[in-house]
């Protein structure tokens, strides 16, 4: 089945440091990439809306200079988080699709610690 | 826009039994995908089940069945036979089939299931 590989899985760092997570898609194609945070005990939040050769899409309240987020190639979506602050960390996941009605699949995700 | 609720924020089934989440959903489209997400402790997201809204019937996958009531606006999921296993967070999610967002999901707050031996 489709696999999407998330790296890295754990992240541990100094606050002021930029982190870069990547996301690929290995098998398939992916016309759009999802960023999603999620809190401990809460749900998936959406942070932005990747789709390859364009800008991101970033919902409301997101800081798109803090979460750059490049989309260069139909396999690789990038997340970089800028300057991290303790605030910053989160457990990061992207999902990827290929648009109809396929569901799209997940990475194993990353967990962010700024110390 | 368009929502999720999960009402129920823990459930618990004794192994082997039948157990139900509930979800429900607002939206003003008519045609939309919902699904279900199993996440253990692992965090991994895990596809559970897919339901069309334009498709009537109920979708099953082995011990996973859904009752999606498209003018209630629910989809509950039943999972039977219970096993240790299934202990996880339960996801609701909505998805536009047409239109603008790309196709993101709309997730609900989660269910977390524990499993009783």
């Amino acid at each position: 089945g489709a696999v999407v590989s998330q790296h890295p899985s754990r992240v541990i760092c100094k606050s002021g440091t930029s982190v870069k997570i990547e996301c690929r898609s290995l098998d398939f194609q992916a016309t759009t990439m999802f960023w999603y945070r999620q809190f401990p005990k809460q749900s998936l939040m959406l942070m932005a809306t990747s789709n390859e050769g364009s800008k991101a899409t970033y919902e409301q309240g997101v800081e798109k200079d803090k979460f750059l987020i490049n989309h260069a190639s139909l396999t690789l979506s990038t997340l970089t988080v800028t300057s991290a602050h303790p605030e910053d960390s989160s457990f990061y996941i992207c999902s990827a699709g290929t648009g109809g009605g396929q569901p799209q699949h997940f990475g194993d995700g990353t967990r962010l610690s700024i110390l | 826009a368009q929502t999720v609720t999960q009402s129920q924020p823990e459930m618990s089934v004794q192994e082997a039994e039948t157990v139900t989440l509930s979800c429900t959903y607002d939206t003003s489209e008519s045609d939309y995908y919902l699904f279900w997400y199993k996440q253990p402790p692992s965090r991994q997201m895990i596809l559970v089940i897919r339901q069309e809204a334009y498709k009537q019937q109920n979708a099953t996958e082995n011990r996973f069945s859904v009752n999606f009531q498209k003018a209630a606006k629910s989809f509950s999921l039943k999972i039977s036979d219970s096993q240790l296993g299934d202990a996880a967070m339960y996801f609701c999610a909505y998805r536009r089939r047409y239109g603008g967002s790309q196709g993101n999901l709309i997730f609900g707050k989660g269910t977390k299931l524990s499993v009783k031996p």
